[in-house]
Parts: structure tokens; C-alpha cells; sequence
């Protein structure tokens, strides 16, 4: 079964420290991708990153990175230098199931960031 | 590129009554968009999978004569509550693929309150 795990229900922080939110994914397939997306409150959600199953790369964009580690199937998401505008829900997902494109979210993660 | 409009993003409407939500590719065409739910706190559950000009693929536990899905062209989905009750309220949001495989872009939802 496809499933994705956050473990972290809430994380409060204070500007400027980083945090590391977690995800963990189970899965049968070999190939499959992985996504963050953000979910400010105005509810919409956001595009952060997607990874495919083959591609183990650590990822950097300025303040975020990405650690995925297939040995452990996990794939956490680092905000550096938090800011009160990274205040939000964030959601781990997978998607497998080939060209139907199936997407299973983890239960999300909240994020605050007091000034 | 690749921008999903959803429309409406808010909806009130009285118990028993039918409300429609559509979900628009603007820069790009789409055989297959999905729809989500998420109730408040929680995560997004997939209701259903729109194929353009066939029926749509429902979930396990979705009652398709509620939720009316019609993909009529490539750039458009609705999304029909019919007969609409209380419990039914939650947020509604479209996804669809620009690559046909795993480039979701999100629509930014829709809030119906059903009273």
C-alpha cells in the first residue's frame, strides 16, 4: 500500500532558526515521484519540489533543501533561516501508479514562525 | 506556464441545492485533471480522477451521482455537488498534469459551506 507518513503534526519556531519537517513514504513501486507543496492560509497550495524515484540527489533552492534517502524512504524538507512568511502547512506526497498520476498527502505538517 | 484557475474560490449555498465548481487549464491542455477534499485540519483526499471525454474515476467511498464530474475539453472540469448537505462542506481543489505524468499544478480551491 501507498502511504506517507508526517509525523510532525505542528513545529513552532522563531525567525531565523532553521527546521527540518519530515516526511517518510512507503511504497511497492520502483518508480514514483515525491512533492512538498505549501499551504499558506489563504489556501491554495504551492508547488515546492518534485523528485523521481531514481534520482537520490540532494536539492537546494536558496533557503530550502531537500534530503531524500531512499534506504530510509524519506524525504525531508529543510527551511534555513526561517522566516514568519514560511508560516504554513506543509505536505509531503507521493505519486506512483503510472500515467493516472495518483497522488497520496501525508497528513501535513503546520509550521510557525514567531518573530 | 502551467496555471490551473478554480472558480468559484468561496460558496454558500442552501442545503439541498446544487453547486457547481469548475477547474480551468489556462496555458495548457489536460486528458486528466483530479479533484480533492479536505476537510478543515486535515489532509486532501482524492475524490476522483477526470479523463477528458470520458467518465471520470471515482475513489473508493465517493458517490459519483453526488459528486458529478464532466471533463468536456481539454482545458475544463466540473465538479457538481448535487443536492448538497451540511457534511458536505469542506474545500474542493483541482489539480492537473501539464506533462501528462507527474507535473501537478493545483487550482487555489474552493470553500463551500453548505447550510
Amino acid at each position: 500500500a501507498q502511504k506517507v507518513t508526517q509525523a510532525q503534526t505542528e513545529i513552532s519556531v522563531v525567525e531565523k532558526e532553521d527546521v527540518t519537517l519530515d516526511c517518510v513514504y512507503e511504497t511497492r513501486d520502483t518508480t514514483y515521484y515525491l512533492f512538498w507543496y505549501k499551504q499558506p492560509p489563504s489556501g491554495e497550495l504551492v508547488f515546492l519540489i518534485r523528485r523521481n524515484s531514481f534520482d537520490e540527489q540532494n536539492e537546494i533552492s536558496g533557503r530550502y533543501s531537500w534530503n531524500f534517502q531512499k534506504s530510509t524512504s524519506s524525504f525531508n524538507f529543510t527551511i534555513t533561516a526561517s522566516q514568519v512568511v514560511d508560516s504554513a502547512v506543509y505536505f509531503c506526497a507521493l505519486g506512483y501508479g503510472g500515467s493516472q498520476g495518483n497522488l497520496i498527502f501525508g497528513k501535513g505538517t503546520k509550521l510557525s514562525v514567531k518573530p | 506556464g502551467a496555471v490551473v484557475s478554480q472558480h468559484p474560490s468561496w460558496v454558500i449555498c442552501k442545503s439541498g441545492t446544487s453547486v457547481k465548481i469548475e477547474c480551468r487549464s489556462l496555458d495548457f491542455q489536460a486528458t486528466t485533471m483530479f479533484w480533492y477534499r479536505q476537510f478543515p485540519k486535515q489532509s486532501l483526499m482524492l475524490m476522483a480522477t477526470s479523463n477528458e471525454g470520458s467518465k471520470a474515476t471515482y475513489e473508493q467511498g465517493v458517490e459519483k451521482d453526488k459528486f458529478l464530474i464532466n471533463h468536456a475539453s481539454l482545458t475544463l472540469s466540473t465538479l457538481t455537488v448535487t443536492s448538497a448537505h451540511p457534511e458536505d462542506s469542506s474545500f474542493y481543489i483541482c489539480s492537473a498534469s501539464l506533462d501528462g505524468n507527474y507535473g501537478y499544478t493545483f487550482g487555489s480551491g474552493t470553500r463551500l459551506t453548505v447550510v
